[in-house]
């Protein structure tokens, strides 16, 4: 079946550091890929999304590229902040009219000034 | 427009007590899902729901969990009998119509609920 496979946890940086957070998957058909973030306390929120392949989607400083070839949706950030710290999660829809999302285990990033 | 409001924020109860979590979905989403997530099994998804019809509860952990959704803009979860085990954050998530590439998700603040 569908999968998503994220790397494991925890991420710490130092502020103005690149970030990469790996993101791999296992899909039929031409699922939609997205990255949501969980900041403390807080419920999930849609980061980034990618439709179709080679989309690249952005917010708030951050990139992820649907690549089919590698099937990877991998999320990068060129400078973090300390407000970045928060746990991130990708997943992948389900085929055709499956409203579900297939989750990774989430990332924790945790940025120290 | 307000978000998914989950009611209560948290919840402490004793084992063996019955507990009810509600939800309230976005205005005009027709999909509504319940996860659950604690440190040592992330965040699992229980129950969803489609133009207030269940189409996958395989992710209920066992009798003790039901979940309703008499209308469009509410649905509960409980736990009857609640043991400890069950201590965890419940999110509630709704969604647009649509089709599988916009599931994009809206989520709740969460009920921590805690049972002792």
């Amino acid at each position: 079946g569908d999968s998503v496979t994220q790397m494991e946890g925890p991420v710490t940086l130092s502020e103005e550091a690149f970030l990469t957070i790996n993101c791999t998957y296992t899909a039929t058909g031409y699922p939609s890929l997205f990255w949501y973030v969980q900041y403390p306390g807080e419920g999930l929120q849609l980061l980034l999304k990618a439709t179709k392949a080679d989309d690249k989607g952005s917010n708030k400083g951050f990139e992820a590229t649907y690549r089919k070839e590698t099937t990877s949706f991998h999320l990068e950030k060129g400078s973090v902040q300390v407000s970045d710290s928060a746990v991130y999660f990708c997943a992948l829809s389900g085929a055709g009219n499956n409203r579900k999302l297939i989750w990774g285990l989430g990332t924790s990033l945790a940025v120290n000034p | 427009d307000a978000g998914v409001i989950q009611s209560p924020r948290h919840e402490v109860t004793e084992m063996g007590q019955e507990v009810t979590l509600r939800c309230k979905p976005i205005s005009g989403h027709n999909s509504l899902f319940w996860y659950r997530q604690t440190m040592m099994r992330g965040l699992e998804l229980l129950i969803y729901f489609n133009n207030n019809v269940p189409i996958d509860d395989s992710g209920m952990p066992e009798d003790r969990f039901s979940a309703k959704m008499p209308n469009a803009s509410f649905s509960t979860l409980k736990i009857q009998p609640s043991e400890p085990r069950d201590s965890a954050v419940y999110f509630c998530a709704s969604a647009a119509p649509g089709t599988s590439a916009y599931n994009e998700q809206f989520f709740g603040p969460g009920t921590r609920l805690t049972v002792l």
